[in-house]
């Protein structure tokens, strides 16, 4: 799994509730991605990150922050998690020839 | 109009047969192609990547890209139950770190015993 874990894989919150999730490499990769998936909509990136403390926005960033501290760590934070967040989340990796993505797992998040 | 389009299936073959997933696009400035298979609850493991035109080989596998056509392709050869699965294409018009990927929504496909 080109060593990404995410954490948790799953989680039930509610609305209004500020949610964290969180992506952990082992890879020592520049690049790390957010995508959401949804049913009819494919992967959509919501931010990215190109090293540590850089980041930037996606196609689906309302709602959205992302958090850079350490280059094996990339956060991702719901600030007040409404029902249309519900959606399996990703984690991805660009490979240090930056040509291809790697994925994790996934969150599986369900939004009350 | 989505930039790359996908039929979402489900595409239903015995076991053995040739399968061919397809995928259209839109932008001109995309040279970037990859192949994701996606199995029920897990995430996109990479299965090919491709740059600009052309055929690429990996066992079973063979992505062929038509630039002309804005069309890519995916076979596979003497299917197997467990290529069962969701396949996902992607695309960018660089590399990954410079550019984001654009994908489509997946074809499933049922490989039957």
């Amino acid at each position: 799994d080109a060593g990404i874990t995410q954490s948790p894989r799953h989680k039930v919150t509610e609305t209004g509730t500020p949610v964290t999730l969180r992506c952990h490499q082992t890879e020592n990769h520049r690049y790390m991605y957010w995508y959401r998936q949804d049913p009819g909509h494919g992967l959509r990136l919501i931010h990215y990150s190109y090293g540590v403390k850089d980041t930037d926005k996606g196609e689906v960033s309302d709602g959205y922050s992302v958090s850079r501290s350490k280059t094996e760590d990339f956060l991702l934070t719901l600030e007040s998690a409404t029902s249309s967040q519900t959606s399996v989340y990703f984690c991805a990796i660009s490979g240090q020839d930056q040509e291809t993505q790697y994925f994790g797992p996934g969150t599986r998040l369900l939004v009350l | 109009q989505k930039e790359v389009e996908q039929d979402p299936g489900p595409l239903s073959v015995p076991e053995g047969a040739i399968v061919s997933l397809n995928c259209t696009y839109s932008n001109s400035a995309f040279q970037y192609f990859m192949w994701y298979r996606q199995y029920s609850r897990k995430g996109p493991e990479l299965l090919m990547y491709t740059y600009s035109s052309g055929n690429k080989e990996d066992g079973r596998f063979t992505a062929q890209v038509d630039k002309s056509s804005k069309y890519i392709s995916l076979f596979i050869r003497d299917s197997q139950p467990s290529d069962s699965a969701t396949y996902l294409c992607a695309m960018s018009p660089g590399p990954s770190g410079t550019y984001k990927y654009i994908f489509g929504t997946g074809t499933r496909l049922k490989v039957l015993a």
